[in-house]
């Protein structure tokens, strides 16, 4: 049983680029939700995805954008990169039901130059 | 709001020392607790759970108890081992709000 797969693993860009993270969410589930966690930090609330709509969002600007496919997977695009960006990107996903725990992914690290 | 305190690291052990590991929670309403673990250079493992007041998350000799009445879910394990070596974040997910809010985790390493 696969559980959430996320891709690359690791991205370098320079300031100002876009850039698209993808995760394939745990076989049987149907949300996905994305994290930012900086260097020494705790994972950051970005957004929700649950039938291809986007159902929360962090306090992230609009730079951040995503999207969710109907077999469930999801990708994040982030515009007009910033140093700030840089961070590990961390795919959730669950069963849109209360109490589920999320199920996390490995991670893309990316790095903005 | 809703929010998580960890206490601060990095924590350093000796092998089959007692640890605790100090969180506490400001949230409305009745959140659902949890301990993530966090190994270098992969993504978060869920450790344990708890989904309401005097519940018991266990997993793998580690313990919390939600404790409403302190608003704390403090991580124990009696004996630690080498391979316990990891970051630790302790999380609250709000009913309605469907996403988790995080500490800002705490380094553990354990030493033979």
């Amino acid at each position: 049983d696969a559980g959430v797969t996320q891709s690359p693993t690791h991205l370098i860009k320079t300031r100002g680029q876009q850039v698209t993270l993808r995760c394939s969410p745990k076989s049987g589930h149907d949300t996905v939700s994305w994290y930012q966690q900086a260097l020494g930090q705790g994972p950051q609330f970005i957004f929700q995805y649950y039938e291809e709509e986007e159902r929360q969002r962090g306090n992230f600007p609009d730079r951040f954008s995503g999207h969710q496919f109907p077999n469930y997977s999801s990708e994040l695009n982030v515009n007009a990169l910033l140093l700030g960006d840089s961070a590990l990107y961390l795919c959730a996903s669950s069963l849109m039901e209360e109490d589920q725990p999320q199920h996390f992914g490995d991670g893309t690290r990316l790095s903005i130059l | 709001g809703n929010s998580v305190t960890q206490m601060e690291g990095p924590v350093t052990l000796s092998e089959e020392a007692f640890l605790t590991i100090n969180c506490t929670y400001t949230a409305t309403g009745y959140p659902s607790l949890f301990w993530y673990v966090q190994y270098p250079g992969e993504g978060l493992q869920l450790l344990l759970k708890a989904t309401k007041a005097d519940d018991k998350g266990s997993n793998k000799g580690f313990e919390a108890t939600y404790r409403k009445e302190t608003t704390s879910f403090h991580l124990e394990k009696g004996s630690v081992q080498v391979s316990d070596s990891a970051v630790y974040f302790c999380a609250l997910f709000q009913t309605g709000a469907n996403n988790l809010f995080f500490g800002t985790g705490t380094r553990l390493t354990v030493i033979p």
